[in-house]
């Protein structure tokens, strides 16, 4: 079955330190998506790729980078980890075009300390 | 800024009740809708989809929606404690596809 994956599901790092999330699927999506959530603030889109080569930013891109070499992966790195990014992170994939549902991976919970 | 908004709750309704839960959006070209349910701990995960006005059934979920006034709802009939959850609404951005998403409601479905 299909389905998309994250990697670690847990991590604690200190503030200044690169820390890289993995995000793998096995949909063939065009369309990835990396979200934070928070209490308070719901589902907050940081980064997302349309397809191979292609990334845009999101509503809270600061801090936060992407790159897309391949339909399956979409790696989020946090280039230099502050408190502020402690938060739970999901990964989302769909096809592209309206009306299309977005899959979700089960989530990486980071504490930044 | 295209918004999604939700009351956050906790709606409380007994086992076996209807429970409404409602979102209002502020992008009229949107065209597509979905409601997420969402455990503690777990990831969203889809429950309907709507695209055109009025209501969608699937099983014991139904999705309303109002373009004209910009509001979605689902209804959820025969409550029972396992729906207890928050329950989320996006909408598409028509433009670039991207899903915006409300803060969620918390449902409290009481045994």
């Amino acid at each position: 079955d299909a389905e998309i994956t994250q990697s670690p599901r847990h991590k604690i790092t200190e503030t200044g330190r690169q820390v890289t999330l993995a995000c793998h699927q096995t949909w063939n999506h065009n369309n990835m998506f990396w979200y934070r959530q928070d209490l308070g603030h719901g589902l907050r889109l940081i980064h997302y790729s349309y397809g191979v080569q292609d990334t845009n930013k999101g509503e809270v891109s600061d801090g936060y980078s992407v790159s897309r070499s391949n339909t399956e992966d979409l790696p989020l790195t946090l280039e230099s980890a502050a408190s502020s990014q402690t938060s739970v992170y999901f990964c989302a994939s769909s096809e592209s075009g309206s009306g299309e549902t977005q899959y979700f991976g089960p989530g990486t919970r980071l504490l930044v300390l | 800024q295209k918004e999604v908004e939700q009351n956050s709750g906790p709606l409380s309704v007994p086992e076996g009740a209807i429970a409404s839960l409602n979102c209002t959006y502020s992008d009229r070209v949107s065209q597509s809708f979905f409601w997420y349910r969402q455990y503690s701990g777990k990831s969203p995960e889809l429950i309907m989809s709507i695209y055109s006005n009025g209501d969608k059934e699937d099983g014991r979920f139904t999705a309303q929606l109002n373009k004209a006034s910009q509001y979605v709802s689902l209804l959820i009939r025969d409550s029972q404690p396992s729906d207890s959850a928050t329950y989320l609404c996006a909408a598409q951005d028509s433009g670039t596809y991207k899903y915006i998403f409300g803060t969620g409601t918390r449902l409290k479905v009481l045994a």
